[in-house]
Protein backbone atom coordinates (compact mmCIF):
# COMPACT_ATOMS: atom_id res chain seq x y z
CA UNK A 1 0.00 0.00 0.00
CA UNK A 2 1.53 3.89 -0.33
CA UNK A 3 1.79 6.00 2.16
CA UNK A 4 4.04 7.68 4.01
CA UNK A 5 6.35 6.26 6.84
CA UNK A 6 7.92 8.24 9.71
CA UNK A 7 10.87 6.92 11.96
CA UNK A 8 11.30 6.73 14.63
CA UNK A 9 7.90 7.09 16.53
CA UNK A 10 9.17 8.04 19.68
CA UNK A 11 12.69 9.75 20.00
CA UNK A 12 14.53 10.50 23.18
CA UNK A 13 17.57 12.97 22.99
CA UNK A 14 19.72 14.53 25.53
CA UNK A 15 20.11 18.82 25.36
CA UNK A 16 23.17 19.36 22.85
CA UNK A 17 22.77 16.09 20.11
CA UNK A 18 21.41 16.09 17.12
CA UNK A 19 18.79 13.64 16.07
CA UNK A 20 17.57 13.03 12.24
CA UNK A 21 13.81 12.14 11.97
CA UNK A 22 13.39 9.65 8.83
CA UNK A 23 10.52 10.56 6.20
CA UNK A 24 9.81 8.10 3.52
CA UNK A 25 6.89 7.67 0.53
CA UNK A 26 6.29 5.65 -1.99
CA UNK A 27 3.74 7.92 -3.33
CA UNK A 28 5.38 9.04 -6.08
CA UNK A 29 4.64 12.37 -5.21
CA UNK A 30 7.02 15.34 -5.78
CA UNK A 31 6.64 17.67 -2.79
CA UNK A 32 7.29 16.93 0.53
CA UNK A 33 6.79 18.89 4.05
CA UNK A 34 7.88 18.93 7.63
CA UNK A 35 5.63 19.89 10.05
CA UNK A 36 5.74 20.66 14.15
CA UNK A 37 2.92 20.36 16.41
CA UNK A 38 3.05 22.09 19.99
CA UNK A 39 -0.14 22.45 21.89
CA UNK A 40 -2.60 24.80 21.37
CA UNK A 41 -0.48 26.17 17.85
CA UNK A 42 -1.40 23.94 15.51
CA UNK A 43 0.54 23.06 12.71
CA UNK A 44 3.43 24.68 11.78
CA UNK A 45 5.85 24.48 8.33
CA UNK A 46 9.75 23.77 9.28
CA UNK A 47 10.94 23.18 6.01
CA UNK A 48 9.42 22.00 1.99
CA UNK A 49 10.64 20.68 -1.04
CA UNK A 50 9.19 21.02 -4.28
CA UNK A 51 11.47 18.72 -6.01
CA UNK A 52 14.67 16.73 -5.49
CA UNK A 53 17.54 18.78 -4.64
CA UNK A 54 15.79 21.94 -3.73
CA UNK A 55 14.36 22.39 -0.58
CA UNK A 56 12.56 25.90 1.20
CA UNK A 57 12.51 27.40 4.80
CA UNK A 58 9.23 27.45 5.66
CA UNK A 59 8.01 29.99 8.99
CA UNK A 60 10.29 28.04 11.90
CA UNK A 61 13.23 26.70 9.78
CA UNK A 62 15.68 27.67 12.56
CA UNK A 63 17.46 24.88 14.34
CA UNK A 64 16.32 22.42 11.18
CA UNK A 65 18.18 21.10 8.77
CA UNK A 66 16.92 18.96 5.59
CA UNK A 67 18.09 17.14 2.35
CA UNK A 68 16.26 16.10 -0.86
CA UNK A 69 18.52 13.82 -2.24
CA UNK A 70 15.80 11.10 -3.35
CA UNK A 71 11.80 11.70 -4.65
CA UNK A 72 11.14 9.32 -1.83
CA UNK A 73 12.96 10.65 0.99
CA UNK A 74 12.98 13.63 3.01
CA UNK A 75 14.81 13.52 6.58
CA UNK A 76 14.75 16.05 8.96
CA UNK A 77 17.64 16.99 11.60
CA UNK A 78 16.91 18.84 14.54
CA UNK A 79 19.75 20.28 15.97
CA UNK A 80 21.33 21.40 19.08
CA UNK A 81 20.44 25.14 17.82
CA UNK A 82 17.11 24.24 18.41
CA UNK A 83 16.39 25.81 21.26
CA UNK A 84 12.78 23.94 22.23
CA UNK A 85 12.80 21.17 20.18
CA UNK A 86 10.31 18.71 22.36
CA UNK A 87 7.20 18.29 20.27
CA UNK A 88 5.44 16.14 17.45
CA UNK A 89 6.72 16.18 14.26
CA UNK A 90 4.37 15.17 11.31
CA UNK A 91 5.66 14.79 7.36
CA UNK A 92 3.56 15.17 4.38
CA UNK A 93 3.62 14.95 0.96
CA UNK A 94 1.51 16.22 -2.62
CA UNK A 95 1.55 15.21 -5.44
CA UNK A 96 1.55 17.72 -8.13
CA UNK A 97 -1.36 18.09 -10.35
CA UNK A 98 -3.27 16.06 -7.89
CA UNK A 99 -6.62 16.82 -8.33
CA UNK A 100 -7.62 15.96 -4.51
CA UNK A 101 -5.06 18.94 -3.53
CA UNK A 102 -4.82 17.82 0.09
CA UNK A 103 -1.64 16.74 1.88
CA UNK A 104 -0.71 12.86 2.90
CA UNK A 105 0.28 12.53 6.52
CA UNK A 106 2.82 10.45 8.25
CA UNK A 107 1.94 9.51 11.92
CA UNK A 108 4.17 11.47 12.98
CA UNK A 109 7.44 11.31 15.44
CA UNK A 110 6.98 12.19 18.70
CA UNK A 111 10.93 13.84 20.33
CA UNK A 112 11.33 14.57 23.86
CA UNK A 113 14.70 16.50 24.86
CA UNK A 114 15.72 15.40 28.62
CA UNK B 1 0.58 35.70 3.61
CA UNK B 2 -2.33 33.65 4.24
CA UNK B 3 -3.54 32.90 7.48
CA UNK B 4 -6.27 30.63 9.00
CA UNK B 5 -7.85 31.31 12.67
CA UNK B 6 -9.92 28.89 14.63
CA UNK B 7 -11.93 30.45 17.47
CA UNK B 8 -12.81 27.79 19.29
CA UNK B 9 -10.08 25.86 21.06
CA UNK B 10 -12.56 23.43 22.51
CA UNK B 11 -16.24 22.48 21.71
CA UNK B 12 -18.62 19.83 23.14
CA UNK B 13 -21.71 17.89 22.10
CA UNK B 14 -24.23 15.16 23.19
CA UNK B 15 -23.95 12.23 20.88
CA UNK B 16 -26.46 12.35 18.25
CA UNK B 17 -26.58 15.76 18.01
CA UNK B 18 -25.24 18.38 15.73
CA UNK B 19 -22.05 20.80 16.28
CA UNK B 20 -20.39 23.69 13.74
CA UNK B 21 -17.20 23.86 14.71
CA UNK B 22 -15.88 27.44 12.79
CA UNK B 23 -12.83 28.80 10.70
CA UNK B 24 -11.76 32.13 9.13
CA UNK B 25 -9.07 33.03 6.79
CA UNK B 26 -7.31 36.07 5.01
CA UNK B 27 -6.12 35.71 1.35
CA UNK B 28 -6.00 38.28 -1.60
CA UNK B 29 -6.26 35.04 -3.88
CA UNK B 30 -9.32 34.36 -5.72
CA UNK B 31 -8.75 30.74 -6.24
CA UNK B 32 -7.78 28.21 -3.36
CA UNK B 33 -8.67 25.23 -1.64
CA UNK B 34 -9.75 24.48 2.19
CA UNK B 35 -9.75 21.57 4.06
CA UNK B 36 -10.92 20.01 7.24
CA UNK B 37 -8.50 17.59 8.66
CA UNK B 38 -8.92 15.34 11.91
CA UNK B 39 -6.16 14.15 14.03
CA UNK B 40 -7.36 11.25 16.24
CA UNK B 41 -5.60 10.38 19.69
CA UNK B 42 -3.54 8.18 17.67
CA UNK B 43 -2.08 11.65 15.63
CA UNK B 44 -2.92 10.41 12.30
CA UNK B 45 -3.84 13.21 9.99
CA UNK B 46 -7.13 12.43 8.27
CA UNK B 47 -8.62 14.71 5.55
CA UNK B 48 -12.21 15.09 6.30
CA UNK B 49 -13.69 17.04 3.77
CA UNK B 50 -12.44 19.77 0.78
CA UNK B 51 -13.67 22.80 -0.87
CA UNK B 52 -12.72 24.38 -4.14
CA UNK B 53 -12.88 27.70 -4.04
CA UNK B 54 -14.49 28.10 -7.41
CA UNK B 55 -17.28 26.07 -6.32
CA UNK B 56 -19.93 27.93 -4.96
CA UNK B 57 -21.76 24.42 -3.82
CA UNK B 58 -20.99 23.36 -0.19
CA UNK B 59 -19.01 20.22 0.01
CA UNK B 60 -21.08 17.02 2.16
CA UNK B 61 -18.99 13.61 2.75
CA UNK B 62 -21.95 11.75 4.36
CA UNK B 63 -22.53 13.22 8.21
CA UNK B 64 -19.84 16.28 7.24
CA UNK B 65 -21.07 19.53 5.26
CA UNK B 66 -18.96 23.05 5.70
CA UNK B 67 -20.64 26.13 4.95
CA UNK B 68 -18.49 28.04 2.63
CA UNK B 69 -18.34 31.78 2.63
CA UNK B 70 -16.52 33.24 0.13
CA UNK B 71 -17.04 36.66 0.40
CA UNK B 72 -16.85 36.24 4.46
CA UNK B 73 -13.71 34.06 4.09
CA UNK B 74 -15.59 31.64 6.41
CA UNK B 75 -15.47 27.70 6.40
CA UNK B 76 -17.35 26.34 9.22
CA UNK B 77 -17.61 22.30 9.49
CA UNK B 78 -21.09 20.94 10.86
CA UNK B 79 -21.10 17.12 12.11
CA UNK B 80 -24.29 15.71 12.33
CA UNK B 81 -25.23 12.87 14.23
CA UNK B 82 -22.17 12.94 16.34
CA UNK B 83 -20.75 9.74 16.92
CA UNK B 84 -18.35 9.32 20.13
CA UNK B 85 -15.51 8.23 17.24
CA UNK B 86 -15.85 11.71 16.07
CA UNK B 87 -14.19 13.27 18.94
CA UNK B 88 -10.59 14.32 17.73
CA UNK B 89 -8.89 17.85 17.39
CA UNK B 90 -10.33 19.49 14.20
CA UNK B 91 -7.91 21.56 11.98
CA UNK B 92 -8.66 23.86 9.15
CA UNK B 93 -6.51 24.46 6.53
CA UNK B 94 -5.37 26.74 3.48
CA UNK B 95 -4.06 25.82 0.20
CA UNK B 96 -3.45 28.08 -2.75
CA UNK B 97 -5.07 26.70 -6.34
CA UNK B 98 -2.92 23.93 -8.34
CA UNK B 99 -2.45 27.07 -11.53
CA UNK B 100 -0.22 27.97 -8.39
CA UNK B 101 2.04 25.53 -8.10
CA UNK B 102 4.81 26.63 -10.42
CA UNK B 103 5.06 29.64 -8.02
CA UNK B 104 7.55 29.05 -4.94
CA UNK B 105 5.95 28.01 -1.82
CA UNK B 106 2.09 27.77 -3.46
CA UNK B 107 1.88 24.26 -2.36
CA UNK B 108 1.74 24.93 1.42
CA UNK B 109 -0.58 23.94 3.64
CA UNK B 110 -1.81 26.62 6.19
CA UNK B 111 -2.90 25.33 9.23
CA UNK B 112 -5.61 27.04 12.10
CA UNK B 113 -4.67 26.69 15.55
CA UNK B 114 -7.29 23.51 15.77
CA UNK B 115 -10.78 22.64 17.80
CA UNK B 116 -10.58 20.03 20.66
CA UNK B 117 -14.06 18.32 20.08
CA UNK B 118 -15.51 16.07 23.10
CA UNK B 119 -18.42 14.07 22.73
CA UNK B 120 -20.39 13.08 25.57
CA UNK B 121 -22.32 9.64 25.45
Amino acid sequence: DGGITQSPKYLFRKEGQNVTLSCEQNLNHDAMYWYRQDPGQGLRLIYYSQIVNDFQKGDIAEGYSVSREKKESFPLTVTSAQKNPTAFYLCASLGRGGLTGELFFGEGSRLTVL
Amino acid sequence: AQTVTQSQPEMSVQEAETVTLSCTYDTSESDYYLFWYKQPPSRQMILVIRQEAYKQQNATENRFSVNFQKAAKSFSLKISDSQLGDAAMYFCAYRSAPFLEGIQGAQKLVFGQGTRLTINP
